[in-house]
């Protein structure tokens, strides 16, 4: 089954304490991605990545590293976590890039809700 | 430029009438128009996507509308049946450049049975 696996789904944790989202796709895909999920904004891209070792910035990356070593694996590292990244996290993966011919599915995971204290 | 504006952030309508959701966008580079749904506890799912190349398409009771001059697409969901309450989202991207889907702010609809 295409899955995009994310954990924790759940975590509370404290401001400062680095912490790790992890995320896998088991569909050979190239492009992944993070977003986050407020009320009020929808989804905003945090960083993606296009391949392995290749990543980029979305729209709000301060704050959250990311790193792409393995092609199924992309994890979203917050070093010094904050309250204002309390929020619902969702990686997702596609194909290959976005839009135009090549306009890919993407596939989102079922999301990670972090609390951040 | 970057941006996807949605509306209405919520609406309700009867079972077996005709939702509505309209997004405008601004950077004509983008070139393909998704629109994902999204039940709560999940992540968003696909629903269906166009492109500007064409004005309409159809998939069962779901129809992307396009007006390329405006900038403007809806979705529009016929026969609304209580399942597809969820939060629905449009979003946009382009080929070149920035590899990212815009999304809107999204439009939860409940339809009452």
């Amino acid at each position: 089954e295409a899955q995009v696996t994310q954990n924790p789904r759940y975590l509370i944790t404290v401001t400062g304490k680095k912490l790790t989202v992890t995320c896998s796709q088991n569909m050979n895909h190239e492009y992944m991605s993070w977003y986050r999920q407020d009320p009020g904004l929808g989804l905003r891209q945090i960083y993606y990545s296009m391949n392995v070792e290749v990543t980029d910035k979305g729209d709000v990356p301060e704050g959250y590293k990311v790193s792409r070593k393995e092609k199924r694996n992309f994890p979203l590292i917050l070093e010094s976590p904050s309250p204002n990244q309390t929020s619902l996290y969702f990686c997702a993966s596609s194909l290959r890039g976005l839009g135009g011919l090549s306009g890919n599915t993407i596939y989102f995971g079922e999301g990670s809700w972090l609390t951040v204290v | 430029q970057q941006q996807v504006k949605q509306s209405p952030q919520s609406l309700i309508v009867q079972k077996g009438g005709i939702s509505i959701i309209n997004c405008a966008y601004e950077n004509t580079a983008f070139d393909y128009f998704p629109w994902y749904q999204q039940f709560p506890g999940k992540g968003p799912a696909l629903l269906i996507a166009i492109r500007p190349d064409v004005s309409e398409k159809k998939e069962g009771r779901f129809t992307i509308s396009f007006n390329k001059s405006a900038k403007q697409f809806s979705l529009h969901i016929m026969d609304s049946q209580p399942g597809d309450s969820a939060t629905y989202f449009c979003a946009a991207a382009m080929n070149t450049g920035f590899q990212k889907l815009v999304f809107g702010t999204g439009t939860r609809l409940l339809v009452s049975p």
